[in-house]
C-alpha cells in the first residue's frame, strides 16, 4: 500500500537558518504530493502541493519539488522565522479509485528559536 | 467565507458509549473526508464521501460509520467506544476528490474514559 516516510524530529533551528525536511514515498499509482502544517491546537493547513513529476510547489517561502526518480518531496525554506514553528506533514493522494484517500507521514516538529 | 466547521470541539465519553461528530464543509465543496489523529502521529484515513456516496474507507472497524447529507454536511458515528478511540478527529473538504488537497477543520478532541 501507499506510505510516506518523513525525517524524524524534532528539528530545532535558529531564526534565519536554512530548513530541509526530508520526505520519501511509496505509491502504487502516480500520486499528488502535499505538505501540510499544523499549529498548536489547530487542524492541518495545506502549505503547498505538486501534482506531477518535476512540479515545484511553493508558498510562504517554502518549496518542494516532486522527484519521481527518487520518490521524494523534500520541504525547504531559505530563512526560517519563529512563526514557522509547527508540525509539518508530508502526504500523498493517489488517483483513480483511491483518489479520496490521503496518506500522511508522522510529522516533523520544527522549533525556531530567536 | 466560513472554513470547515466541526462540532463539538471537545468531548468526553465513557467506554461503551456512542458518539456522533459533525462537520460542515466549505460552501461548494462536495467531498468530505474523516481522519483520526492520535497524538504524535499523522492523520489516518477513515472515510471519504463524495456527492453523498461513500468513495473510500480506511482500515477501521465496523464500529465506525459515516454519512453525508444533501447539503454535503457529514456525520461520523462511533459505537461501543474504546479507550483507544481517544484522538483528534479531523474533517476535511474539497471540491473534487482530493487530488489537489484538502481544507481541514480544527477537529474534535474525543477523550474516552
Amino acid at each position: 500500500g501507499d506510505s510516506v516516510t518523513q525525517m524524524e524530529g524534532p528539528v530545532t533551528l535558529s531564526e534565519e537558518a536554512f530548513l530541509t525536511i526530508n520526505c520519501t514515498y511509496t505509491a502504487t499509482g502516480y500520486p499528488s504530493l502535499f505538505w501540510y502544517v499544523q499549529y498548536p491546537g489547530e487542524g492541518l493547513q495545506l502549505l503547498l502541493k505538486a501534482t506531477k513529476a518535476d512540479d515545484k510547489g511553493s508558498n510562504k517561502g517554502f518549496e518542494a519539488t516532486y522527484r519521481k526518480e527518487t520518490t521524494s518531496f523534500h520541504l525547504e525554506k531559505g530563512s526560517v522565522q519563529v512563526s514557522d514553528s509547527a508540525v509539518y506533514f508530508c502526504a500523498l493522494s493517489d488517483r483513480g479509485t483511491n483518489a479520496g484517500k490521503s496518506t500522511f507521514g508522522d510529522g516533523t516538529t520544527l522549533t525556531v528559536k530567536p | 467565507d466560513a472554513g470547515v466547521t466541526q462540532s463539538p470541539t471537545h468531548l468526553i465519553k465513557t467506554r461503551g458509549q456512542h458518539v456522533t461528530l459533525r462537520c460542515s464543509p466549505i460552501s461548494g465543496h462536495k467531498s468530505v473526508s474523516w481522519y483520526q489523529q492520535v497524538l504524535g502521529q499523522g492523520p489516518q484515513f477513515i472515510f471519504q464521501y463524495y456527492e453523498k456516496e461513500e468513495r473510500g474507507r480506511g482500515n477501521f472497524p465496523d464500529r465506525f460509520s459515516a454519512r453525508q447529507f444533501p447539503n454535503y454536511s457529514s456525520e461520523l458515528n462511533v459505537n461501543a467506544l474504546l479507550l483507544g478511540d481517544s484522538a483528534l478527529y479531523l474533517c476535511a473538504s474539497s471540491l473534487g476528490q482530493g487530488r489537489f488537497g484538502y481544507t481541514f477543520g480544527s477537529g474534535t478532541r474525543l477523550t474516552v474514559v
